[in-house]
């Protein structure tokens, strides 16, 4: 089983202020991890995925975000925020292996104000 | 460039009506998924399809079917559509790999009301 949890439903920054979206998930296999980021009447465009070879990983514009084992968290973080940042993000959990069942958490929509 | 295609943005059906969602890939894509998304619940998994005729449910498949004749065509269909299933419905494609961190490419979504 696998699950994913987002702590925020929505997050409000100043433009220019860094940004923290977090994440924590549970899966009973060595799972994948994903940010997706949604803008308004736009399709769900992957911005950045976890892969073993290394715990921070750097998506697109300039967002990371850091896979915590002991903490099982994935938080999405992004030094300073653009007005073009508002948007839906998704924190999305995968299993390796089977039939990669894809889990997404509910959302976090980020306000940017200028 | 991966393309998952889906073959309405927007539809409008009356309640009872047996309403048809396509989804093709042109990537060759084993696994093929269907969600909708409500505000504030995120995207709640349908049905997914790991191969041809083959078909999984999801979290919420109750009230839906799908079909998956070709490899790479993913049908979503509402026997009996209610006014409860209206709502976005997004269209997902991946690679099946047992080692590789792939990640899920999505169609552009399709609102449906149902009225």
């Amino acid at each position: 089983a696998q699950s994913v949890t987002q702590l925020d439903s929505h997050v409000s920054v100043s433009e220019g202020t860094p940004v923290l979206l977090r994440c924590n998930y549970s899966s009973s296999y060595s799972p994948s991890l994903f940010w997706y980021v949604q803008h308004p009447n736009k399709g769900l465009q992957l911005l950045l995925k976890y892969t073993s070879a290394a715990t921070l990983v750097k998506g697109i514009n300039g967002f990371e975000a850091e896979f915590k084992k002991s903490e099982t968290s994935f938080h999405l973080t992004k030094p300073s925020a653009h007005m073009s940042d508002a948007a839906e993000y998704f924190c999305v959990v995968t299993q390796t292996g089977g039939y990669q069942k894809v889990t997404f958490g509910t959302g976090t929509k980020l306000q940017v104000i200028p | 460039d991966v393309k998952v295609t889906q073959s309405s943005r927007y539809l409008v059906k009356r309640t009872g009506e047996k309403v048809f969602l396509e989804c093709v890939q042109d990537m060759d894509h084993e696994n093929m998924f269907w969600y909708r998304q409500d505000p504030g619940l995120g995207l709640r998994l349908i049905y997914f399809s790991y191969d041809v005729k083959m078909k999984e449910k999801g979290d919420i498949p109750e009230g839906y079917s799908v079909s998956r004749e070709k490899k790479e065509r993913f049908s979503l269909i509402l026997e009996s559509a209610s006014t409860n299933q209206t709502s976005m419905y997004l269209c997902a494609s991946s690679l099946r790999g047992s080692l590789e961190h792939t990640e899920a490419f999505f169609g552009q979504g399709t609102r449906l009301t149902v009225v």
